[in-house]
């Protein structure tokens, strides 16, 4: 298996437009997660899915950001409109959740995302 | 929910073996420990987790001390590529799922 793909790896745009980051995550795995580093704030959860369907989006910062996964093999994660504040390392995460919840989370290679 | 607490920074001489502390005096009876780690500009990696017992794998040894409040992840023989940052994380539950919240981890500096 090719692990969790990101794309792009690196995203460079101006304030105000739309971003788009994608995510592939691990065949057969039920979770996936978006998270966001930066500096000050570290690694944060943005919003969680299990089979496809939002289970915790209270992660997501505002209105602008919004993430879908409209299949098991794919994810979005979106920003409209983008703003300097929102540069950062977005990662997707993908795992198993087993009968006694024991699992571990395969992390992409992110996306760096830098707002102008 | 338990919280982790950990030094924000240690560093090892290569070939020593690295332990690195962990604190999380306020976990549940049914909250496991994971350790990830995370190599500068690498999304995160696991490690190993446990419940109560020690465990060891290829990568590492995790030893929790017996009322579970403080746990010791031990790379036996360290290498300059072990440097990376380490989280120690207490699976919280979040609105009926178990989800790890990462903190801030501990940097570790492998030197020759």
């Amino acid at each position: 298996d090719a692990g969790v793909i990101q794309s792009p790896r690196h995203e460079v745009t101006e304030m105000g437009q739309e971003v788009t980051l994608r995510c592939k995550p691990i065949s057969g795995h039920d979770y996936l997660f978006w998270y966001r580093q930066t500096m000050m704030r570290g690694l944060e959860l943005l919003i969680y899915f299990n089979n496809n369907v939002p289970i915790d989006d209270s992660g997501m910062p505002e209105d602008r950001f919004s993430a879908k996964m409209p299949n098991a093999s794919f994810s979005t994660l979106k920003i409209q409109p983008s703003e300097p504040r929102d540069s950062a390392v977005y990662f997707c995460a993908s795992s198993l959740a087993g009968a006694d919840l024991r699992y571990e989370q395969f992390f992409g290679p992110g996306t760096r995302l830098t707002v102008l | 929910d338990a919280k982790t607490t950990q030094p924000p920074s240690m560093d090892c001489a290569e070939g020593r073996a690295a332990n690195l502390p962990c604190n999380h005096s306020t976990i549940s009876g049914n909250e496991y420990v994971y350790w990830y780690r995370q190599i500068h500009s690498q999304g995160p990696q696991y490690i190993i987790h446990g419940l109560k017992n020690n465990e060891t794998n290829e990568m590492a040894s995790l030893i929790i001390t017996e009322d579970r409040k403080s746990s010791t992840l031990i790379l036996p023989h360290a290498t300059l590529r072990d440097t990376a940052v380490y989280y120690c994380i207490v699976r919280v539950q979040t609105g009926g799922s178990y989800i790890p919240t990462f903190g801030r981890g501990t940097s570790l500096i492998v030197h020759p």
